[in-house]
């Protein structure tokens, strides 16, 4: 029963620190996705993936890097952490385009 | 340039009484829509879709609405409960192409027993 599962919950990096935000889901979806929400905004797509060795980017890439080697692992990487990626991240998947999509419980960094 | 808009940042209801949230979107190209919950300290949980082929959709208490001519969803909540008491995203997506879902910023709703 597991869905999607996201590590670590809670975060504190320094500026100019790397991490890897990891995202595992168990649905056997094609689709998986990485968001960030700010404070009083709406989701906003970091980097997707149509299935394992394909990603693209979303509205907002820079500072962050992805890799899906396989079909239930999408992990985010942070390169040289900065204040303005202090978010909350939230890792998806759907089986296709078109479907429902299905969210992990959300990672919490602060970058400071 | 915001394609899915909620213009309502927050909206307070009586408990028994009937919630409606609003959301337009701009591209036409959006074909499916939902909508995503979301509790504090919680990812959005999903409530409920529709197709552009349809103008309604129901499941239990939740009706959404689309009216693609005016470019615009509602979700309606009734009878409104304390536990509903959440912040409400709308997506859209498309089935087909590359567009990924689009959410907006979302409408928190607060329901007064």
């Amino acid at each position: 029963n597991a869905g999607v599962t996201q590590t670590p919950k809670f975060r504190i990096l320094k500026i100019g620190q790397s991490m890897t935000l990891q995202c595992a889901q168990d649905m056997n979806h094609n689709y998986m996705y990485w968001y960030r929400q700010d404070p009083g905004m709406g989701l906003k797509l970091i980097y997707y993936s149509v299935g394992a060795g394909i990603t693209d980017k979303g509205e907002v890439p820079n500072g962050y890097n992805v890799s899906r080697s396989t079909t239930e692992d999408f992990p985010l990487r942070l390169e040289l952490a900065a204040p303005s990626q202090t978010s909350v991240y939230f890792c998806a998947s759907s089986y296709r385009q078109g479907n429902t999509i299905y969210f992990g419980e959300g990672s919490w960094l602060t970058v400071v | 340039d915001q394609q899915v808009k909620q213009n309502s940042p927050s909206l307070s209801v009586q408990e028994g009484r009937i919630s409606i949230l609003n959301c337009d979107y701009t591209n036409s190209m959006f074909d499916y829509f939902l909508w995503y919950k979301k509790y504090p300290a919680e990812g959005p949980t999903f409530l409920i879709s529709i197709s552009s082929i349809k103008d309604k959709n129901e499941d239990g208490r939740f009706t959404v609405f689309l009216n693609k001519s005016a470019k615009h969803l509602s979700l309606h909540i009734v009878p409104s409960q304390p536990g509903d008491s959440a912040v409400y995203f709308c997506a859209a997506s498309t089935t087909s192409g590359t567009y990924k879902y689009i959410f907006g910023t979302g409408t928190r709703l607060k329901v007064l027993a």
